[in-house]
């Protein structure tokens, strides 16, 4: 079974501070998903990679499969960016049974 | 398009007690999926579904029941609820496609079983 880390579980940041997250597998995967989940408790599907690196606005989304490592930039940082980010793999062969991380919660202070 | 949607947004139960929770797309997704999530933890697999008329097990299925139908449709079945069972519930599907298997949530089930 993949195993999912993220790192750090809480961030607290200052509006405009560049943002990390990380996200750590322990075996091949077929994709990697990053989700927003907001304080009302929904969840949105931010990014799903499974090589490179995506461009969303102000939310970059990198992997690197050799090192079984992916990171979640977030530029110029807003408070409306609080929320917690979830990353979860999905295994080879297709299959789309995600094991996720426990996810990054992140606070933005204006 | 509604995407996924949830019923109900909150139940309360006693101990025993069994009940459906509700869940459908409108985006003719093969694939759905059940996941629970409690503090502290990931969210876990309960019972998935490649498609009408096939599901399987998951991380975490001992309690719970699931069908398939139709496409649009995947239901939850409690048997016999457990304070253990006192949890956020949420639905996904997704489908392949030139992207991948993105995933689309409904918006969850907050259950607290007395």
């Amino acid at each position: 079974k993949n195993e999912v880390e993220q790192s750090p579980q809480n961030l607290t940041a200052q509006e405009g501070e560049f943002i990390t997250i990380n996200c750590s597998y322990s075996v091949g995967i077929s994709a990697l998903h990053w989700l927003q989940q907001h304080p009302g408790g929904g969840i949105v599907s931010l990014f799903m990679l499974s090589s490179g690196k995506k461009k969303h606005g102000r939310l970059i989304a990198t992997i690197n499969i050799q090192e079984k490592h992916s990171s979640l930039h977030i530029t110029a940082s807003h408070p409306r960016d609080s929320a917690v980010y979830i990353c979860a793999v999905g295994s080879m062969g297709g299959s789309e049974k995600l094991v996720f991380g426990k996810g990054t919660k992140l606070t933005v202070n204006p | 398009n509604a995407g996924v949607t949830q019923t109900p947004k909150f139940q309360v139960l006693k101990t025993g007690q069994s009940m459906t929770l509700q869940c459908a797309q409108d985006m003719n997704h093969e694939y759905m999926s059940w996941y629970r999530q409690d503090p502290g933890m990931g969210l876990r697999l309960i019972h998935y579904s490649v498609g009408a008329g096939i599901t399987d097990q998951g991380e975490v299925p001992n309690g719970y029941n699931v069908s398939r139908s139709t496409t649009e449709d995947f239901p939850l079945r409690l048997l016999s609820a457990a304070p253990s069972q006192t949890s956020v519930y949420f639905c996904a599907s997704s489908s392949p496609g030139d992207r991948g298997y993105e995933q689309y949530f409904g918006p969850g089930t907050r259950l607290t079983v007395t």
